[in-house]
C-alpha cells in the first residue's frame, strides 16, 4: 500500500510569491492534517480537513489556506511568502478508525 | 503550548536500553500519551500510545505512572538507527473529525557505538 505522498519534495521561492503543496493520503483515509516544522522545532498544526471540510485551524495567518478534494487529496496554499515561511511542511493522513496519524516525508520550502 | 516536558537530549550506548522520560502533570483523565519519533529530515513516525496501563509493541514499551503525571518510553536494545528526536504528546481520544497533535521540542536521542 502506498503511504502518504507529498509533492514537491523541495522547492525554492522568493519573498512575495505563492506556493501550492500537495498531499495524497493513504487509501481509505478521509482526513488529512498539515503541519509546519521550522528548523530545530517540533511540528506546528496548521489545518485539518475531514470529508472535505475544515475541522481545525492552528494559529497561522490568513495567507495560509487549504482545501481537500473529493478523492481526499489536499492542497496547502501560502500567499505572499515571507522568509519565516521557510520550513518543512508535513501532511498527515488520519485513520478513520483509530485517529492515528501517518506522516509523509514533507515538502521543504525555502524562501529567499 | 505543549502539555509535556522532556529533556532536550540524551545519549545511549548501542545495545543498551534507552529510557526516555516525559512529564505531563496536567494530563486530563481522558487524554492518551502518545510517542512519535522523527529521524532526520523524515516525517514523524508513530511509536506507541497508552492511557493508564503499560503498553508494549515491537518497537518499544511505555510505562505510565499510576498518577499518570509522567511516563517513560523504553527502547529495550537501542541501535544506531534509533537516533532521532522523540516526541511525547498527550491528546484526547479520536472523536471523529478532529485530531490535533501539539508537539513540543522533543528529546534528541543519540545512540553511539
Amino acid at each position: 500500500d502506498a503511504g502518504v505522498t507529498q509533492s514537491p519534495t523541495h522547492l525554492i521561492k522568493t519573498r512575495g510569491q505563492h506556493v501550492t503543496l500537495r498531499c495524497s493520503p493513504i487509501s481509505g483515509h478521509k482526513s488529512v492534517s498539515w503541519y509546519q516544522q521550522v528548523l530545530g522545532q517540533g511540528p506546528q498544526f496548521i489545518f485539518q480537513y475531514y470529508e472535505k471540510e475544515e475541522r481545525g485551524r492552528g494559529n497561522f495567518p490568513d495567507r495560509f489556506s487549504a482545501r481537500q478534494f473529493p478523492n481526499y487529496s489536499s492542497e496547502l496554499n501560502v500567499n505572499a511568502l515571507l522568509l519565516g515561511d521557510s520550513a518543512l511542511y508535513l501532511c498527515a493522513s488520519i485513520s478513520d478508525n483509530t485517529g492515528e496519524l501517518f506522516f509523509g516525508e514533507g515538502s521543504r520550502l525555502t524562501v529567499l | 503550548d505543549a502539555k509535556t516536558t522532556q529533556p532536550t537530549s540524551m545519549d545511549c550506548a548501542e545495545g543498551r536500553a534507552a529510557n526516555l522520560p516525559c512529564n505531563h502533570s496536567t494530563i486530563s483523565g481522558n487524554e492518551y500519551v502518545y510517542w512519535y519519533r522523527q529521524i532526520h529530515s523524515q516525517g514523524p513516525q508513530y511509536i506507541i500510545h497508552g492511557l493508564k496501563n503499560n503498553e508494549t509493541n515491537e518497537m518499544a514499551s511505555l510505562i505510565i505512572t499510576e498518577d499518570r503525571k509522567s511516563s517513560t518510553l523504553i527502547l529495550p536494545h537501542a541501535t544506531l538507527r534509533d537516533t532521532a528526536v522523540y516526541y511525547c504528546i498527550v491528546r484526547v481520544p479520536w472523536a471523529g473529525g478532529y485530531n490535533k497533535l501539539i508537539f513540543g521540542a522533543g528529546t534528541r536521542l543519540a545512540v553511539h557505538p
